[in-house]
């Protein structure tokens, strides 16, 4: 399968601080980056998603950045909160999964 | 409620004892996939399904099969379980490929 690299594996910040997670892939092809957000005890769910004629998007606290050429895209999470702790995983044309990030916010 | 519906949710088994794991989706997606997740290592695609009668391996297809006879159902079979799968297992459906996947609640498996 292909390979996504996703750094740091695990992150904190202080509430009110920024994230940012990012992930590399190898296929040049691949046109699709989905980000999820995986909550203990529960299923990953889909919190953004960025398509390969576009840079960047962003939805309120979240953005993801993405640079076709350097094959990587990026999460950013803005004034960070303690409910936004959770594994997140970076996703390559939907089914190949980076490692996840454990990201813990400190109140 | 729009969802993605597993069952069990825990299994205890031992190897070599057939298992099925449903998975059943609300949502008239056409697309559906089974994952397992292990520490270290993220999700993993097992199979996933285009449409209703249309199979196909994923990255990690050894030991397991499914089936895709109704456009709503997608089960997982294990024909005979080893220890090695072990695991987390996740269903997820969508309306297209590479459209939002919406994740069932998860099975966690294990096989002594």
């Amino acid at each position: 399968g292909e390979n996504v690299e996703q750094h740091p594996s695990t992150l904190s910040v202080q509430e009110g601080d920024s994230a940012v997670i990012k992930c590399t892939y190898s296929d040049s092809a691949s046109n699709y980056f989905p980000w999820y957000k995986q909550e203990l005890g529960k299923g990953p769910q889909l919190i953004i998603d960025i398509r390969s004629n576009v840079g960047e998007k962003k939805d309120q606290r979240i953005a993801v950045t993405l640079n076709k050429t350097a094959k990587h895209f990026s999460l950013h999470i803005t004034e960070t909160q303690p409910e936004d702790s959770a594994v997140y995983f970076c996703a390559e044309r939907e089914f190949y999964f980076g490692t996840g990030t454990s990201l813990t916010v400190i109140p | 409620e729009a969802q993605v519906t597993q069952n069990p949710r825990y299994l205890i088994t031992v190897t070599g004892k057939k298992l099925t794991v449903t998975c059943s989706q609300n949502m008239n997606h056409e697309y559906m996939s089974w994952y397992r997740q292990d520490p270290g290592l993220g999700l993993r695609q097992i199979y996933y399904s285009m449409n209703v009668e249309v199979t196909d391996k994923g990255d990690v297809p050894e030991g397991y099969k499914v089936s895709r006879k109704e456009k709503r159902n997608f089960p997982l079979i294990l024909e005979s379980p080893s220890p090695n799968q072990t695991s987390l297992y996740f269903c997820a459906s969508s309306k297209r490929f590479q459209e939002t996947q919406y994740f069932g609640p998860g099975t966690r498996l294990l096989v002594l």
